[in-house]
């Protein structure tokens, strides 16, 4: 069984200060890295998605890669009350058509 | 607009009534697929489809049946739900190696 594993939180962060969300996959076979953010009773939309290890940086956004270690993060910069929301990390198969297997979520409150 | 639409947005029906929540997208994708969410589970596959005519079980794909008859159109089917088919559930499309476009989810309540 392939699992993508996230803290549920809730994460709790000042307005202004990095937010830094994890996920762990067991899949070594993975190749592509998406990040969801989903307000409650709303549908996912896409944040970021990263293909290579290292670091992809999208405005406030940072996605970094780290497959020796089956690791990816999501890093918020100056953090708004607007982005409190649930944040799925997804995790495409090698060979698995476009099948996304998604982490139960991280929730995010940005507090003033 | 681009979108992914899903019909109805809210449902409650009883157990063993048939019914089909339809999903249509106006982008041309090759791939759709269809989610449950639940909590604490997460969003879970049920069924995908990778262009027309080819329809493939996901993860959770009992109870549910799908057809992919046109590229634009991939309607879910429950045939006879059940209340563990309580549910919300999202529709998903995209070109194949592209990210995932949900439309605005059906929340479904079997009594």
């Amino acid at each position: 069984q392939k699992e993508v594993e996230q803290n549920s939180g809730p994460l709790s962060v000042p307005e202004g200060a990095i937010a830094s969300l994890n996920c762990t996959y067991s899949d070594r076979g993975s190749q592509s890295f998406f990040w969801y953010r989903q307000y409650s009773g709303k549908s996912p939309e896409l944040i970021m998605f990263i293909y290579s290890n290292g670091d992809k940086e999208d405005g406030r956004f940072t996605a970094q890669l780290n497959k020796a270690s089956q690791y990816v993060s999501l890093l918020i910069r100056d953090s708004q009350p607007s982005d409190s929301a649930t944040y799925l990390c997804a995790v495409k198969e090698a060979g698995g058509g476009n099948k996304l297997t998604f982490g139960t979520g991280t929730q995010l409150k940005v507090e003033l | 607009e681009a979108q992914v639409t899903q019909n109805p947005r809210y449902l409650i029906t009883v157990t063993g009534k048939k019914l089909t929540v339809t999903c249509s997208q106006n982008m041309n994708h090759e791939y759709m697929s269809w989610y449950r969410q639940d909590p604490g589970l997460g969003l879970r596959q049920i069924y995908y489809s990778m262009n027309v005519e080819v329809t493939d079980k996901g993860d959770v794909p009992e109870g549910y049946k799908v057809s992919r008859k046109e590229k634009r159109n991939f309607p879910l089917i429950l045939e006879s739900p059940s209340p563990n088919q309580t549910s919300l559930y999202f529709c998903a499309s995209s070109f194949v190696d592209s990210p995932l476009h949900f439309g605005n989810g059906t929340r479904l309540t079997v009594t």
